[in-house]
């Protein structure tokens, strides 16, 4: 079946520091790949996506390539802040299917 | 109004109460939503309405009755809940043709049992 995993949190960062969170998949067609981000207290917004291999996502700083070849969709911003801090879902969605398939979700955590 | 609004917010209700959450889109989606998110588990996907048809009831107990009356409009109707249904409440709703669009979500209902 179609699946993410993500990496396990929580991550805690200092302000302006680099920040990855690691996504592969498992999917039986060819997904669309996507992050959610989910602030304290409310429900999930898109942050970015990709359609396509070699996509590149991007959004607010964050950026998330499409890499078939490794199945992977990497989220990454190169200076956080600290009103980044929320819980951050990788999810999947193949054609002729409604269902989206999430990862766990990663709370990252950005200390001043 | 755009987007997809959730109501209420918070709800606390007993263990003998009745009540209903309320989800409304206005996207012109053809496919809605129920999950639930609890603390420290994963995303739980409860109802899935498509075209008003429930295409997917994923063993959810009993005590939780989904109602589709319209594609603008979700309800979950709860009555008899236990504390350990204590969470987050969230829809969504989506396109059902577009794949490379992903699901809108509200805001959520926070429920508290007790």
């Amino acid at each position: 079946g179609d699946s993410v995993t993500q990496m396990e949190g929580p991550v805690t960062l200092s302000e302006e520091a680099f920040l990855t969170i690691n996504c592969t998949y498992t999917a039986t067609g060819y997904p669309s790949l996507f992050w959610y981000v989910q602030y304290p207290g409310e429900g999930l917004q898109l942050l970015l996506k990709a359609t396509k291999a070699d996509d590149k996502g991007s959004n607010k700083g964050f950026e998330a390539t499409y890499r078939k070849e490794t199945t992977s969709f990497h989220l990454e911003k190169g200076s956080v802040q600290v009103s980044d801090s929320a819980v951050y879902f990788c999810a999947l969605r193949v054609l002729n299917d409604y269902k989206l398939s999430f990862g766990a979700g990663t709370t990252v955590t950005v200390r001043a | 109004e755009t987007g997809v609004t959730q109501t209420p917010r918070h709800l606390v209700m007993g263990m003998t109460n009745k009540k209903s959450l309320k989800c409304e889109q206005h996207l012109g989606h053809n496919a809605m939503y129920w999950y639930k998110q609890s603390a420290k588990k994963p995303l739980e996907l409860m109802f899935v309405y498509s075209l008003e048809e429930r295409v997917e009831n994923n063993s959810v107990p009993s005590r939780f009755s989904p109602e589709c009356p319209n594609s603008s409009h979700l309800f979950l109707h709860l009555h008899t809940l236990q504390p350990e249904d204590s969470a987050l409440y969230l829809c969504a709703s989506s396109q059902e043709d577009r794949v490379g669009y992903g699901y809108t979500f509200g805001s959520g209902t926070r429920l508290t049992v007790v």
